[in-house]
């Protein structure tokens, strides 16, 4: 099966600078590649997500790029606010659109952004 | 948000007893799904749902069983809870983009 593996596990960053996030997968067939955020208490929530036919994607001050080769993948926050502090998780999917997206989740990266 | 609901959002239980948690969805999604989340391992999917009546198991289903008798809900099933299920359980669900969305989370505690 799929494994994905997620690093930093913590990440603490000044306001104002740029956060990276790193995950590999180890399945070559896996296709789809969200980021969630959750903050202390909260559920999930989807940020940005990635198709393997797309090798970055943007979003405002997020962005998520993808390296099918080396089968990693990045998620980049840049002019990072304190709002930003929270969990972010990496998932990895193999499914065809119009089937079950079964994810597999990275283990989470605690980002800090102190004043 | 308010398309996924779960219920219970805590329950505490004793070892042995059986445990159902409800998921409900309004968004006319197709696909549903449970995951437990604990520390050091993030999200891990325990069975999904791909229609009425239609489901299979995900990468942590021992000791778990689920049911689906309509589109909105989605039951998870602890037959006899154990101590190891200590968790919180997210169901989540997804149309035909793929792109999943959560429910707010139950939060179980198995004495």
């Amino acid at each position: 099966g799929e494994n994905v593996e997620q690093h930093p596990s913590t990440l603490s960053v000044q306001e104002g600078d740029s956060a990276v996030i790193k995950c590999t997968y180890s399945d070559s067939a896996s296709n789809y590649f969200p980021w969630y955020k959750q903050e202390l208490g909260k559920r999930p929530q989807l940020i940005i997500d990635i198709r393997s036919n797309v090798g970055e994607k943007k979003d405002q001050r997020i962005a998520v790029t993808l390296n099918k080769t080396a089968k990693h993948f990045s998620l980049h926050i840049t002019e990072t606010q304190p709002e930003d502090s929270a969990v972010y998780f990496c998932a990895a999917s193999s499914s065809l659109t119009g089937t079950a997206s079964k994810l597999t989740f990275g283990t989470g990266t605690r980002l800090q952004v102190t004043l | 948000d308010a398309g996924i609901t779960q219920s219970p959002r805590h329950k505490v239980t004793e070892t042995g007893t059986p445990v159902t948690l409800r998921c409900h969805q309004t968004e006319n999604h197709r696909y549903m799904y449970w995951y437990r989340q604990d520390p050091g391992h993030g999200l891990r999917l325990i069975h999904y749902s791909y229609g009425v009546k239609d489901t299979d198991k995900g990468e942590v289903s021992d000791g778990y069983s689920v049911s689906r008798s309509k589109t909105e809900d989605f039951l998870l099933t602890l037959e006899s809870a154990t101590s190891s299920q200590t968790s919180v359980y997210f169901c989540a669900t997804s149309g035909e983009g793929g792109e999943q969305f959560f429910g707010p989370g139950t939060r179980l505690t198995v004495l």
